[in-house]
């Protein structure tokens, strides 16, 4: 069975400074995708960043990329000049087609991240 | 193009009534999945629909718990006979290949 891990449920940071989420996931399947999504004091989630698992290239969205070690199965999230509107739960998400056309997801329990002024 | 919609955005209902969640998928999705959240946790897998189809329903209790996603029309969470175990956040996503999009979620209340 797939299961994703994010091993720091509590992190924190100085605005401006860089911080990186970890996430490690385990599956034995070869063609996937990952994500990381942010869940604001809204509650909404919102997409941050997707990388699938077939291109070597790591994902880069304006102040966000990942770190992505397919061998070590590992997938961790950067972010860079640490706004306080990035303070949020950061969820790491794995997701593998079932059939032609369909998906599963699997998330991890979150990180939940403070920008300090 | 609006985004996936969820409604109501809050839900109070009494033990024992019946709670129904709407989610309007983003245009041109056929893809629904349903989430759980309990405070200070994270998103549990409950249903994965498709048009008139119920792909994964493995994450849904088999007591009190039914989903459907009609040809036309809302995907509808009904939960019958609700408990204060179920007050959380409902979150529905939908997606059209591989990317989820998420709704604002239902925050569900039962008192």
């Amino acid at each position: 069975a797939q299961t994703v891990t994010q091993s720091q449920p509590e992190m924190s940071v100085q605005e401006a400074e860089t911080v990186t989420l970890s996430c490690t996931y385990d599956t034995s399947e070869s063609n996937y995708y990952l994500f990381w999504y942010k869940q604001p004091p809204s509650r909404q989630m919102i997409l941050v960043i997707r990388q699938e698992a077939y291109k070597q290239q790591n994902a880069t969205e304006n102040r966000f990329s990942v770190n992505f070690q397919k061998a070590a199965k590992s997938f961790s999230l950067k972010i860079s000049d640490s706004q306080l509107g990035d303070t949020a739960m950061y969820f790491c998400a794995f997701m593998k087609p079932i059939t032609s056309g369909t998906y599963k997801y699997i998330f991890g329990t979150g990180t939940r991240l403070k920008v300090l002024a | 193009n609006a985004g996936v919609m969820q409604n109501p955005r809050h839900l109070v209902r009494r033990r024992g009534q019946e709670a129904r969640l709407r989610c309007s998928p983003m245009k041109g999705h056929s893809h629904v999945y349903w989430y759980r959240q309990l405070p200070e946790e994270g998103l549990k897998f409950m249903v994965y629909l498709q048009k008139e189809n119920i792909i994964d329903e493995s994450g849904m209790p088999k007591e009190r718990f039914s989903a459907e996603f009609p040809k036309e029309g809302p995907s509808i969470l009904r939960i019958q006979q609700v408990v204060r175990g179920d007050s959380a956040a409902y979150f529905c996503a939908s997606s059209q290949g591989a990317s989820a999009f998420f709704g604002q979620g239902t925050r569900l209340t039962v008192v």
